[in-house]
C-alpha cells in the first residue's frame, strides 16, 4: 500500500523566508502528484499538479518538484507571507486510488 | 468558475435521523469524489464516481450511501450514523480520473 509522508508536521519561519516543504511516497508508480493548501475548517485549494513524466511545475512564488524514482517531491515557496500560513498537503494518485500525506502546519509570523 | 459548492456548511443529527449531503460542479467535470476528513487528519477516500458511475467504494459502511443524479451533482445519503462518523465531509471532482482534484468547503457533519 501506498504511503505518503510529509517532513516536518509542522514550520514557523519569520515573513520573507524562502522555505521548502517535503513529500516522499513509497511506490514510485505514480499517475501523478497534487499539493493543497488548507485553512483551519476550510476545503483544500488546488496549488499545482505533476504528471508523473513531469519534473517541476511552478505558479507564482510556489515551485514544485517531482522525483519519481526517489520517491520524493518539494514544494518550495519564496518570500513567504503571513498569508501563506495554512497546512500544506500532499496527495498522489496510483492505481485508481488517492493518498494524501498527513500535512505540513505552516506558520509565517509577520 | 472553479468552484465546487455543498450544502448545508453545517449539519447536526441524531442516530436514527436521515439526512443527504450535497454537492455540485459546473465546470462539467467527469469525476466527483467524497472524502472525509477527521479534525488534523488528512482527507480520506470514500467513493468516487466516473461518468456518473461509481468506481471506487473504499470499503465504507453501508450507512453511507452515494448517488450520482447526473453529471453536475453528488449526493451522500446518511442513514444510522454513529458519533464516530462526525467530521467534515468534503467533494472533490475533476476532468475525469487522476486530473487536478477541485474541493468544496466541505460540511461540518456532527452526530449526536
Amino acid at each position: 500500500k501506498q504511503e505518503v509522508t510529509q517532513i516536518p508536521a509542522a514550520l514557523s519561519v519569520p515573513e520573507g523566508e524562502n522555505l521548502v516543504l517535503n513529500c516522499s511516497f513509497t511506490d514510485s508508480a505514480i499517475y501523478n502528484l497534487q499539493w493543497f493548501r488548507q485553512d483551519p475548517g476550510k476545503g483544500l485549494t488546488s496549488l499545482l499538479l505533476i504528471q508523473s513524466s513531469q519534473r517541476e511545475q511552478t505558479s507564482g512564488r510556489l515551485n514544485a518538484s517531482l522525483d519519481k524514482s526517489s520517491g520524493r517531491s518539494t514544494l518550495y515557496i519564496a518570500a513567504s507571507q503571513p498569508g501563506d500560513s495554512a497546512t500544506y498537503l500532499c496527495a498522489v494518485s496510483n492505481f485508481n486510488k488517492f493518498y494524501f500525506g498527513s500535512g505540513t502546519k505552516l506558520n509565517v509570523k509577520p | 468558475d472553479t468552484e465546487v459548492t455543498q450544502t448545508p456548511k453545517h449539519l447536526v443529527m441524531g442516530m436514527t435521523n436521515k439526512k443527504s449531503l450535497k454537492c455540485e460542479q459546473h465546470m462539467g467535470h467527469r469525476a466527483m469524489y467524497w472524502y472525509k476528513q477527521k479534525a488534523k487528519k488528512p482527507p480520506e477516500l470514500m467513493f468516487v464516481y466516473s461518468y456518473e458511475k461509481l468506481s471506487i467504494n473504499e470499503s465504507v459502511p453501508s450507512r453511507f450511501s452515494p448517488e450520482c443524479p447526473n453529471s453536475s451533482l453528488l449526493n451522500l445519503h446518511l442513514h444510522a450514523l454513529q458519533p464516530e462518523d462526525s467530521a467534515l465531509y468534503l467533494c472533490a471532482s475533476s476532468q475525469d480520473q487522476y486530473y487536478e482534484q477541485y474541493f468544496g468547503p466541505g460540511t461540518r457533519l456532527t452526530v449526536t
